[in-house]
């Protein structure tokens, strides 16, 4: 079965220190990864998705097969980062399976 | 924020009684989903709907039934509420319904006494 696995429940870090979110999954098919946020008093949105393999708001994630890993990262964090991030995988069964979520809270 | 509304947003409901949540949308998105995020298990998908009358369940089904008579809205039931179900519900629609991105809607903070 599949499932998705984010092993921190709280990460915290200092302004300026890099971040990295960890994220791992299993599933027997071709996986499709994403990352979501949730930010104080916001709705869940779409950060981004490893097919893109773009870098938004500085966050970057690769998608390691043979780690079965999608970690995200970030270089330099900033305070505005401080927020909830979930890793989700697309099961091909048109909905996606969470992780259990991480937040991030990076101090000044 | 996508044209995505939940009602109520925030309910207080005794054991044993029914509840409905309403997900409504004006995008015109084919797919709809519900979910409910709790501590510890973040979101898990309840059911998702790939059309009207076309509905199909998720993980965490059990108790809970939808409907979708119109492409706009999607309805969750809890015929008999327990404490189990106090939590936070969500909707997201999506376009395309595979590897597009889901939209949420702002939450329905449900609580069973």
């Amino acid at each position: 079965a599949q499932r998705v696995t984010q092993p921190e429940k709280l990460l915290s870090v200092f302004k300026g220190a890099p971040v990295e979110l960890k994220c791992n999954y299993s599933y027997s098919g071709s996986p499709e990864l994403f990352w979501y946020v949730q930010y104080s008093r916001q709705r869940l949105q779409l950060l981004l998705r490893h097919i893109s393999r773009e870098s938004i708001k500085g966050f970057t994630a690769d998608l390691n097969k043979g780690e079965t890993s999608f970690h995200l990262k970030k270089p330099f964090a900033q305070e505005e980062d401080s927020a909830m991030y979930y890793c989700a995988l697309y099961t091909g069964r048109r909905a996606l399976t969470f992780g259990s979520g991480t937040r991030l809270q990076v101090q000044p | 924020d996508a044209g995505i509304t939940q009602s109520p947003r925030h309910k207080v409901t005794e054991t044993g009684t029914p509840v409905t949540l309403r997900c409504h949308q004006t995008e015109n998105h084919r797919y709809m989903y519900w979910y409910r995020q709790d501590p510890g298990h973040g979101l898990r998908l309840i059911h998702y709907s790939y059309g009207v009358k076309d509905t199909d369940k998720g993980e965490v089904s059990d108790g809970y039934s939808v409907s979708r008579s119109k492409t706009e809205d999607f309805l969750l039931t809890l015929e008999s509420a327990t404490s189990s179900q106090t939590s936070v519900y969500f909707c997201a629609i999506s376009d395309r319904g595979d590897r597009s991105e889901q939209y949420f809607g702002p939450g329905t903070r449900l609580t069973v006494t």
